[in-house]
């Protein structure tokens, strides 16, 4: 059974890379069988998707978050990381890794989430 | 601004059943019909009730069902239970030559039952 563990600083200052990372367990992120994805959610707002990624070569972001995203993997280490540069108050959510499945084309699992505050 | 509306809100009495619509907003949204439904209890993850429109996962009650016809897909809950008060998301896919294939998700609905 796939599980995600988000993990990264809870805490970034305005201008700064926030670097967050979801460890998978379960399955290789090599297996073809799920797209990794990052998705947020500010206080009382709906969920944003930020972007996905497949295969080291094949990844999708938001067209708001495109200039500012990379997500990438570490095959070596079964992990999936996100980049989001240039942070501002507003980047201030709760960022879920989430595994979209190939044959369900929807988000089968989430970890549970880690919160990220952007302040001085 | 999400190009999937939702109701901010519904209600709805233990027992009966309640609707909640996705509509498509945006003409780069649409044409796939792989719509899905979330459920989120707060401060939780949320999670999967339906795909492709109409598929539920393994474990999740058919009192929950999904239907689309044209630009608007519906998540229905029957036989209302107090358990299924939660925020509820449609998901799905939009895409164009600039960016590519990208998800979209709905504003959410806040299902209260009363």
């Amino acid at each position: 059974q796939v599980q995600l563990q988000e993990s990264g600083p809870g805490l970034v200052k305005p201008s700064q890379t926030l670097s967050l990372t979801c460890i998978v367990s379960g399955d290789s992120i090599s297996s073809n069988n799920y797209y990794w994805s990052w998705i947020r959610q500010s206080a009382g707002k709906g969920l944003e998707w930020i972007g996905r990624i497949y295969t080291s070569e094949s990844s999708n972001y938001n067209p708001s978050l495109q200039s500012r995203v990379t997500i990438s993997l570490d095959t070596s280490k079964n992990q999936v990381s996100l980049k989001l540069t240039s942070v501002t108050a507003a980047d201030t959510a709760v960022y879920y890794c989430a595994a979209e499945g190939r044959l369900s084309d929807a988000f089968d699992i989430w970890g549970q989430g880690t919160m990220v505050t952007v302040s001085s | 601004q999400s190009a999937l509306t939702q109701p901010r809100s519904v209600s709805g009495s233990p027992g009966r059943s309640v609707t909640i619509s996705c509509t498509e907003t945006s003409s780069d949204v649409g044409g796939y019909n792989y719509v899905s439904w979330y459920q989120q209890y707060p401060g939780k993850a949320p999670k999967l009730i339906i795909y492709d429109v109409n598929k539920r996962p393994s474990g999740v009650p058919d009192r929950f069902s999904g239907s689309k016809s044209g630009n608007a897909a519906s998540l229905t809950i029957s036989g209302l239970q107090a358990e299924d008060e939660a925020d509820y998301y449609c998901c799905s896919y939009g895409g164009s030559y600039t960016f590519g294939v990208y998800v979209v998700f709905g504003g959410g609905t806040k299902l209260t039952v009363l």
